[in-house]
Formats: C-alpha cells, structure tokens, sequence
C-alpha cells in the first residue's frame, strides 16, 4: 500500500540556522505534497503544498521542493525561530476523481533553541 | 464560518465497551476522514470519505473499527469492544477536495 517515509524523527537547531526534512513516497502516482504544522496540544495545520507540475515552491522563509523522479521531497525552513518549534508532518495523495487519501509521514519534531 | 467540530473532546471509557465519537465537518466540505493519533506518534489513517462514493476504509485497523457519514455531512467513528491499544487522539478532517484539510481538535479517547 501506499507509504511515507520521513526523516529525521527529532531535529534540533539553533535560531537562525537552518532546517530541513525529508520524505519519500511509495506510490508513484502521488501528485499532491502537502506539509503541516502542529503544535503541542493543538490539531496539525497546513503551511505550505506542492503539486506535482511544480518542482519547488516558496512561502516566506519556507520552502518546498520535489523530485519525482526520486519520489522524494524536502521542507527547507530559513532563520529559524522559536516559534517554528514544533511537529512536522509530510503528506503524499493521488489528487483526481475519487481519489483523494493523504498519508502522512511519522512526523519530525523540530526543537529551535534560542 | 464554523470549523470541523468533533465530540466529545475527552472519553474514558472501560474495556470491552463500545464508545462512539462524532465528526461535524465544515459545511460543504466533501472529503471527510478520520486519523488516529497515538501518543507523540504520527497521523495513522483509518478511513476517507469523499461525496457519494464507497468510503476508503483500508486503514481500520480490525472489524472493532467502523464508520458511517450520513446525508453527506456529520461522520461518526465507532469503536466495538474497546481495548488499550485504542487509547488515542482521534482526529477528523475534511476538505473541499482533497486539500487542504481543516483538522477538528481531535478526540482524547483512553480505555481503562
């Protein structure tokens, strides 16, 4: 069946630096990447997606980026704050007709020290 | 307007008993699903519904695990014969589509 991999399981990084996870997908028809955000004790929330005719996408100081090819894409966060600590889940769906399940990945809990 | 509501927010229940957990998805919406959350673990799938088609039921986790959405909208989860095992956050979605999904608060359900 239909599978998502992400790495790493906790990630830890000073302010300012960088971050970034990954993901792979199983199914190659996946067309649809989305990445959400979810604070302690709050329900997940989506920050940024990505559709399969697109290779890399950026909000602000994040970015998505997609390898088809591979099955495998990347959430990239710049100048790191505080406020990013949180739990990161990838996603991977078929986005057509009835067709619409989302998996996510295990999750990657992201620690930004001030 | 009104995001997905689920109730109740908090159930204990005894093992062996059955529990039912309900979903009230964001008027319109056509895609309804309903995840598993175990403790600091990721999102398991367990089932998707989308407009009038035969719901995606390939994530239950056994026959204990059922779920219906009546008239297109309110979505109900029941647990049969409730084990340890099912202690979790249970969470409801739904969407336009297929995105993006608006997540309820979830359901802390804990079977003593």
């Amino acid at each position: 069946g239909e599978n998502v991999e992400q790495h790493p399981s906790t990630l830890s990084v000073q302010e300012g630096d960088s971050a970034v996870i990954k993901c792979t997908y199983s199914d190659s028809a996946s067309n649809y990447f989305p990445w959400y955000k979810q604070e302690l004790g709050k329900r997940p929330q989506l920050i940024i997606d990505i559709r399969s005719n697109v290779g890399e996408k950026k909000d602000q100081r994040i970015a998505v980026t997609l390898n088809k090819t591979a099955k495998h894409f990347s959430l990239h966060i710049t100048e790191t704050q505080p406020e990013d600590s949180a739990v990161y889940f990838c996603a991977a769906s078929r986005r057509s007709g009835n067709t619409g399940k989302l998996i996510f990945g295990q999750g990657t809990t992201l620690q930004v020290k001030p | 307007g009104a995001g997905v509501s689920q109730s109740p927010s908090n159930k204990v229940t005894e093992k062996g008993k059955d529990v039912e957990l309900r979903c009230d998805p964001i008027s319109g919406h056509t895609a309804l699903y309903w995840y598993r959350q175990s403790l600091g673990q990721g999102l398991e799938f367990l089932i998707y519904f989308q407009g009038n088609s035969a719901p995606d039921k390939s994530g239950l986790p056994s026959d204990r695990f059922s779920a219906e959405r009546t008239g297109g909208s309110v979505s109900t989860l029941t647990i049969q014969r409730t084990q340890q095992e099912d202690s979790a956050v249970y969470l409801c979605a739904s969407s336009l589509d297929v995105a993006p999904l608006h997540f309820g608060n979830g359901t802390r359900l804990t079977v003593t």
